[in-house]
């Protein structure tokens, strides 16, 4: 198993550009979500899903669109990057037990900066 | 909305000695509280976590505990190592399933 992983591990963009950022999982897991972590700020949940073609909202959705048409693959889409979205972003997935999520597993991030 | 706070932001403490980290959350619904190291660069592991149906757990060094009636729980790390420095992470999740995580611990331990 791969576990969770990310696409790209770095990025550098312009004010304005867009950008999607890829994360797949291979362990069937129901649950994906998206986070930012910020200096100081603890990870932000941006959005989350909990099956294929359901998503949410999380704390810091603005500037950011998802979509989850398959199980595996949780894309992260920014509309028109800004400098306040430069961050570093983790995908993690788990899976559905009787009352909820179980254990996270986390990707190893994308750094991204927003010139 | 829901919140998770975390304290104290920064932990200093002597090799051997204890360390305790606290969370409070504002959702009631929440029923599953999860802990998180992460190292520096790193991605967050889970270190060791806990159900709405359980007051305490405990896995070698590490242990937490949940007040349900008050909405807090915290992580007791004994006889801490250096290799114990890293950030420590609080999360609850609740029956939205939405993961809020508490600001971070950045704990360090002086060989």
């Amino acid at each position: 198993n791969a576990g969770v992983t990310q696409t790209p591990k770095f990025q550098v963009l312009k004010t304005g550009q867009s950008m999607t950022l890829q994360c797949a999982q291979d362990m069937n897991h129901e649950y994906m979500s998206w986070y930012r972590q910020d200096p100081g700020m603890g990870l932000r949940l941006i959005h989350y899903s909990v099956g294929a073609g359901i998503t949410d909202q999380g704390e810091v959705p603005n500037g950011y669109n998802v979509s989850r048409s398959t199980t595996e693959d949780f894309p992260l889409r920014l509309l028109s990057a800004a400098p306040s979205q430069t961050s570093v972003y983790f995908c993690a997935s788990s899976q559905s037990i009787p009352g909820g999520p179980d254990t996270q597993y986390f990707g190893p991030g994308t750094r991204l900066t927003v010139l | 909305g829901e919140n998770v706070e975390q304290h104290p932001s920064t932990l200093s403490v002597q090799e051997g000695d204890s360390a305790v980290i606290k969370c409070t959350y504002s959702d009631s619904a929440s029923n599953y509280f999860p802990w998180y190291k992460q190292e520096l660069g790193k991605r967050p592991q889970l270190i060791i976590d806990i159900r709405s149906n359980v007051g305490e757990k405990k896995d070698q060094r590490i242990a937490v505990t949940l007040n349900k009636t008050a909405k807090h729980f915290s992580l007791h790390i004994t006889e801490t190592q250096p290799e114990d420095s890293a950030v420590y992470f609080c999360a609850a999740i609740g029956g939205g399933f939405k993961t809020i995580f508490g600001a971070g611990t950045r704990l360090f331990v002086k060989a």
